[in-house]
């Protein structure tokens, strides 16, 4: 059964430093997604991404952050200068696109862990 | 703006009991409301969803739930745990009139099966 991969599962950064998160969403479907869960906390929308374009972001997706589709098979979230308070759980997710309430799939996961 | 409640963070049955997960939201209109599961290492997996039609859905692994909107709930129930369904649940729900692909979670319930 397709599914969406994460690379890496564990990311260690120092603050400040810039890091990409990659994903390959499963290979037809259109929206691409970020999450993220800060320990204890909820998932959070980070940004979707359609046609080669941001569709939607959160107040959390400031300018630090950026996505990219930069082959036919990637999608990367890269965080610019981490901060202590980007650790956490990043997830991917895609879904066909036939509508609104398409199943998104996620992936595994990435945990990015700042010092 | 929609808010998801689980209450709960983590939850305990024997295996045969039933199991219970609540979940209740807020939100303008009703939403289309979800279900996911994670296991350990693993990415967020569709239980189940409710969109429009009958109110009570089953789902995967005999699981299923009823949306109930003078409630606002979406409880999640299986008549008899599995060691297997042992994981975390997150409820979540998307905005019916916005248009809007993204997915609003709960912080989800941890469920250990005594044997």
């Amino acid at each position: 059964e397709p599914e969406v991969t994460q690379t890496p599962s564990h990311q260690v950064t120092q603050m400040g430093q810039e890091v990409i998160l990659r994903c390959v969403p499963i290979s037809n479907h259109l929206y691409f997604y970020w999450y993220r869960q800060i320990l204890g906390q909820k998932v959070e929308f980070l940004v979707s991404f359609y046609n080669n374009e941001i569709s939607e972001k959160s107040e959390i997706f400031d300018d630090q952050f950026s996505v990219e589709r930069p082959d036919g098979s990637n999608f990367t979230l890269k965080i610019r200068s981490t901060k202590l308070e980007d650790s956490a759980m990043y997830f991917c997710a895609s879904n066909l696109g036939t509508g609104i309430t398409d199943t998104q799939y996620f992936g595994p996961g990435t945990r990015l862990t700042v010092l | 703006a929609q808010s998801v409640t689980q209450l709960g963070s983590h939850v305990s049955v024997s295996e045969g009991a039933l199991v219970l997960l609540r979940c209740n939201y807020s939100s303008s209109v009703p939403p289309y409301l979800f279900w996911y599961v994670q296991y350990p290492n693993q990415g967020l997996q569709l239980l189940l969803k409710y969109t429009t039609g009958a109110t009570l859905v089953k789902g995967i692994n005999g699981f299923e739930a009823e949306f109930k909107k003078s409630e606002t709930s979406f409880h999640l129930t299986k008549p008899s745990a599995h060691m297997s369904d042992a994981a975390e649940y997150f409820c979540a729900v998307k905005d019916s009139g916005a248009g809007s692909y993204q997915l609003t979670f709960g912080k989800g319930t941890k469920l250990s099966v005594i044997p």
